[in-house]
């Protein structure tokens, strides 16, 4: 299953909502974790089934989306959130990773 | 406290073999999956494969089958990763990554090890 995220990099600002956008070449059903990684760390989960927030992760993060189709959200970011962002399907071996949205600072 | 710890950066020549690892601490280590993902320099993630340590059953993504071997010693709680013959493009990042299940339609990287820079140069 190949999984395309759009856009590639963002530039967004402090206090900005940004949306992030993932689609998979086949319906996966809600099968869709995304991930945050830092420059130099590794990922860290923030939302698996599309939609649930992983323990820890700020509200402001939000996820959407069934079948072919997925969105991140992040409302009002922080000067914390500048990374990069994955989305990946278990619905299928292997499971798949998009290929990243590099989120920086206007 | 669950973590994963990687071994150290390796720096190896074209032709070389290596086996990097992975061991686990803080929970039951037979009880999950171990994922391996590849970072190529300034690149995205890659699921390369997956071992279930309590009985080494392991499946390979079809792009890394016949390049790398995973495996699990549950003796000593450690997965790893190992080639037999590095390429130049073998140089990346290496991450184990714990796999759990979440809920019935989700399999989620929980806990990743620090990662492993793995460099072939000659």
């Amino acid at each position: 299953i190949q999984m395309t995220q759009s856009p590639s990099s963002l530039s967004a600002s402090v206090g900005d909502r940004v949306t992030i956008t993932c689609r998979a070449s086949q319906s996966i059903s809600n099968s869709l974790n995304w991930y945050q990684q830092k420059p130099g760390k590794a990922p860290k989960l923030l939302i698996f089934d599309a939609f649930s927030l992983q323990s820890g992760v700020p509200s402001r993060f939000s996820g959407s989306g069934s079948g072919t189709g997925f969105t991140l959200t992040i409302t009002s970011l922080q000067p914390e959130d500048f990374a990069t962002y994955y989305c990946q399907q278990t619905y299928i071996t292997p499971n798949t990773f998009g290929q990243g949205t590099k989120l920086d600072i206007k | 406290e669950v973590q994963l710890v990687q071994s150290g950066a390796e720096v190896k020549k074209p032709g070389e073999s290596l086996k990097i690892s992975c061991q686990g601490s803080g929970y039951s280590f037979t009880g999950y999956w171990i994922v391996w993902v590849r970072q190529m320099p300034g690149k995205g993630l890659e699921w390369m494969g997956i071992v279930f340590p309590g009985d080494s059953e392991t499946t390979y993504n079809p792009s890394f089958q016949g390049q790398v071997i995973i495996s699990a010693d549950k003796s000593v709680s450690t997965a790893y990763l190992q080639w037999s013959s590095l390429r130049a493009s073998d140089t990346a990042m290496y991450y184990c990554a714990r796999q759990a299940r979440y809920s019935k339609s989700s399999d989620v990287l929980d806990y990743w090890g620090q990662g492993t820079l793995v460099t072939v140069s000659s």
